[in-house]
């Protein structure tokens, strides 16, 4: 089955430091990846979406590049402030490429002072 | 803009009773999902629909569970009888269209609890 799958395990680094988050895809090859940002008792909030013939995607502080080779869209916050500190899910539609999202099981990323 | 509000934002009740969530999708978003999230198995997708139709509701896990889009700015979600097993956050989400491509916004969740 086509799945999405992140590292469950809670990140914790430096303030200042980047964080990067990894997201692998197994079992198809999404057109498209999206980030999303869920803070404690709030739904997701959309925050980048790459297409699979983007490498790279910025905004602001944010850079997610989407490798097909590898399977993998890697998810980079650069200068990280405890502000960031939140859960962040990848998600990418099935394979039929309808409005349906399949969503990892999101990173935990503490940005410690 | 307002975004997607849900209510109620809790619910807690006990086994057996009837349970309705509530959505406003955001104006003008043509398609609304349902998903429900637990720690265990993360955001499921529950049902979606497309112009008030539902189109894939494959991941409603058991007739107790049902949905409505009775209009282009309301849909609800109802569980009767309701069991322990069904306390979760549930959430609410618009898009404009449908596709890979197109971002998701959702409502602040309705966290139930079954006693």
């Amino acid at each position: 089955s086509q799945k999405i799958e992140q590292n469950s395990e809670a990140l914790n680094i430096q303030e200042g430091k980047t964080a990067t988050l990894t997201c692998n895809y197994t079992n198809y090859s999404p057109a498209y990846l999206q980030w999303y940002r869920q803070d404690p008792g709030r739904g997701p909030v959309f925050l980048l979406l790459i297409r699979e013939n983007e490498k790279e995607k910025r905004k602001e502080r944010l850079k997610v590049t989407f490798d097909t080779t590898l399977k993998q869209s890697l998810f980079h916050i650069t200068a990280s402030q405890p502000a960031d500190s939140a859960t962040y899910l990848c998600a990418s539609h099935g394979s039929s490429n309808t409005g349906k999202l399949i969503f990892g099981q999101g990173t935990t990323l503490q940005v410690k002072p | 803009d307002a975004g997607v509000i849900q209510s109620p934002r809790h619910e807690v009740t006990e086994m057996g009773q009837e349970v309705t969530l509530r959505c406003k999708p955001i104006s003008g978003h043509d398609y609304l999902f349902w998903y429900r999230q637990t720690m265990m198995r993360g955001l499921e997708l529950l049902i979606y629909f497309n112009n008030n139709v539902p189109i894939d509701d494959s991941g409603m896990p058991e007739d107790r569970f049902s949905a409505k889009m009775p209009n282009a700015s309301f849909s609800t979600l109802k569980i009767q009888p309701s069991e322990p097993r069904d306390s979760a956050v549930y959430f609410c989400a618009s898009s404009l269209n449908s596709g890979g491509n197109q971002p998701q916004h959702f409502g602040d969740g309705t966290r139930l609890s079954i006693l």
